[in-house]
């Protein structure tokens, strides 16, 4: 079984500052790594994914993540925010083999403030 | 291109009363299906998913179901609503091939159940 941990449930942050959103997974067979975004009451958008290759993976809206193995996370980060980057994020795991089943982390709220 | 429907976007319903929530996949065929649910401050749980008509798996004791009567339509059911079915239902389809494991989320729908 797989299983996410966002370590932050919020993250508050400057406009034009750098900001790291944390995430851990666990999981006994190889995966595919995803952070999506979602706006208020809207649904989910893919920011990136991590299926394999290069470890740093980058993304839309300046946003990128680096997958560590040895650490199991995959963490995601901006090197400079803007107020409408005020959203929540979500980690989440699918196992590689079988079927495309989706293990979300709780979300980080990010709040950009001006 | 293919884009996924959802609706309808807000439902107040009373307790014991049904459910029933369409989700339609366009521009795609064979799509695997997802409902999630997000609760309050919580994150995105898999209620169920099918890998084709008339194939759901459960992933979570509930007093909701689902059905896939035709390839592009999935149906979120309750025969009678609870307080705590109130929350956040996405909707989601990914592609069938093996290394395609992205997903795709509708705009969701927010069920209060009074």
């Amino acid at each position: 079984a797989q299983s996410v941990t966002q370590l932050d449930s919020q993250v508050p942050v400057f406009e034009e500052a750098p900001v790291e959103l944390r995430c851990n997974y666990s999981s006994s067979v190889s995966v595919y790594l995803f952070w999506y975004v979602q706006y208020p009451n809207q649904g989910l958008q893919l920011l990136l994914k991590y299926l394999s290759g290069s470890t740093l993976v980058k993304g839309i809206n300046g946003f990128e993540a680096e997958f560590n193995k040895s650490q199991t996370s995959f963490h995601l980060r901006k090197p400079s925010v803007h107020i409408s980057d005020t959203a929540e994020y979500f980690c989440a795991v699918s196992p590689s083999g079988g079927y495309n089943k989706l293990i979300f982390g709780a979300g980080t709220r990010l709040a950009v403030h001006p | 291109s293919q884009t996924i429907h959802q609706w309808p976007a807000t439902l107040v319903q009373p307790v014991g009363s049904p459910l029933s929530l369409e989700c339609t996949v366009e521009g795609t065929s064979n799509p695997n299906l997802y409902w999630y649910r997000q609760a309050a401050g919580r994150g995105l749980q898999l209620l169920f998913y099918s890998v084709g008509i008339g194939q759901i798996s459960s992933e979570v004791p509930q007093n909701l179901s689902a059905s896939r009567p035709q390839d592009r339509q999935f149906i979120l059911s309750s025969k009678k609503l609870l307080l705590s079915d109130s929350g956040f239902y996405l909707c989601a389809w990914s592609g069938d091939r093996g290394g395609d494991t992205e997903a795709f989320f509708g705009q969701g729908t927010r069920l209060t159940v009074v």
